[in-house]
Order: structure tokens, then sequence, then C-alpha cells
């Protein structure tokens, strides 16, 4: 079974740019989070969709967005990038919601904002 | 601050030895759970242990959850040089609609 694919692996934006990742979930599970994992921060929770609905957002600006689609695939856009939204961008998927159930975590998108 | 925080923050051990890292939290938990990261990829899922329950084992790991002292630990035994890594704990905080990840212990395990 293939695990969480997540594209690309590496970014690199300037200022001001915006950005969409990509995450393809583990067939079958319906739900999608998003992670930011900085040196300085740690993980810290972004969004977690469910069956195409948000389920719940983290304590992030209104520049950080995402969607699900029907075949439960992710995107999460950010808009006007800033410096510290460099960051690995890890999005993990599990059949039930995250809380209750074993995620699994893709690879990581790596984005450098110059 | 976060839920978890992870002690103690780094860890060298010779390959052979037993690894111990705990995690403490602030708040009621419905459960907890323990990733591995090896370094700058993505989080590996190794055990969750449910509120309810005190002990669980997974090969060479071992956890124990103390909902009294709200602390876990894990036990890595007759660690190995693959077992170098960061590991993170995971806590609800006692909602379901909440998950935080701990700072994390970097474990490095020597040949």
């Amino acid at each position: 079974k293939a695990g969480v694919t997540q594209t690309p692996r590496y970014l690199i934006k300037t200022r001001g740019q915006q950005v969409t990742l990509s995450c393809s979930p583990i067939s079958g599970h319906r739900s999608v989070s998003w992670y930011q994992q900085t040196p300085g921060q740690g993980l810290q929770f972004l969004f977690e969709y469910f069956s195409e609905t948000q389920r719940n957002k983290g304590n992030f600006p209104g520049r950080f967005s995402g969607r699900q689609f029907s075949n439960s695939r992710s995107e999460m856009n950010v808009s006007t990038l800033e410096l510290g939204d460099s960051a690995l961008y890890l999005c993990a998927s599990s059949k039930l919601p995250r809380q209750t159930d074993t995620q699994y975590f893709g690879p990581g998108t790596r984005l450098t904002v110059l | 601050s976060q839920q978890g925080e992870e002690d103690p923050q780094a860890l060298s051990i010779q390959e052979g030895e037993n690894a111990t890292m705990n995690c403490s939290y602030k708040t009621s938990i419905n459960n907890l759970q323990w990733y591995r990261q090896n370094s700058g990829r993505g989080l590996v899922h190794l055990i969750l242990i449910r509120s309810n329950e005190r002990e669980k084992h997974s090969g060479r790991l071992r956890v124990t959850l103390d909902t009294s002292k709200k602390s876990s630990s894990l036990l890595i035994t007759a660690s190995r040089a693959a077992d170098t890594a960061s590991y993170f704990c995971a806590t609800d905080a006692g909602n379901f609609n909440k998950f935080y990840f701990g700072s994390g212990t970097k474990l490095n395990v020597k040949p």
C-alpha cells in the first residue's frame, strides 16, 4: 500500500509570493492533517480535514489555508510568504479523525522563503 | 506553551544500552502517542496508549502512562544505531479537537 505522498519535496520562494503544497493520503484514509515544523517552534498543527470539511484549525494567520478534495487529496496554500514561513510542512493521514487513530506522515515539503 | 514536554532534550548512549525518555503534559488526556522522526523527515508512529492503559509494548519499545502524574515514558531496550532520531509525544489535551506535539528528545545511539 502506497504511503502518504507530498509534492513538491523542496521549494524555494521569495517574500510576497504564494505557494501551494499537495498531499495524497493513503488509500482509504479520509482525514488529512497539516503541520508546520521549525527549529524554534517545533511541530505546530495547522489544520485538519475530514471528508472534505475542515474539522480543526490551529493558531495560524489567515494567509494559511487549505482544502480537501472528494478523493481525500489535500492542498494547503500560503499567500504573501514571509521569511518566517520557512519550514518543513508535514501532512498526515488517518482513517478516522487524528486524535483517535494512528496518523501516517508523509516525508514533508521543505519550503525556503528568501 | 505546548501540552507535552519531553525530557531530556537530548540523550546520547552506546549501542546495546537502554534509552528512556519522558513526556509530561498539563491537562487530562484521552490518549497519548509517541512518534519518531529521522533527521528532517516525516514522523513515524510508534505507539498509542489510551488514558485507561498503564503500559504497552511493541517490540523493543515499552511505553508507560501515569495519569496521576500526567507523564509518560518511552523505553527503547537494546538500542541500535538505527534508533538515532528525535522522539516526540503527542496528546489531545482531553479534547478530541486538539492535538499537540511536544518539543522532542533527540536520541543519539553511538555504534
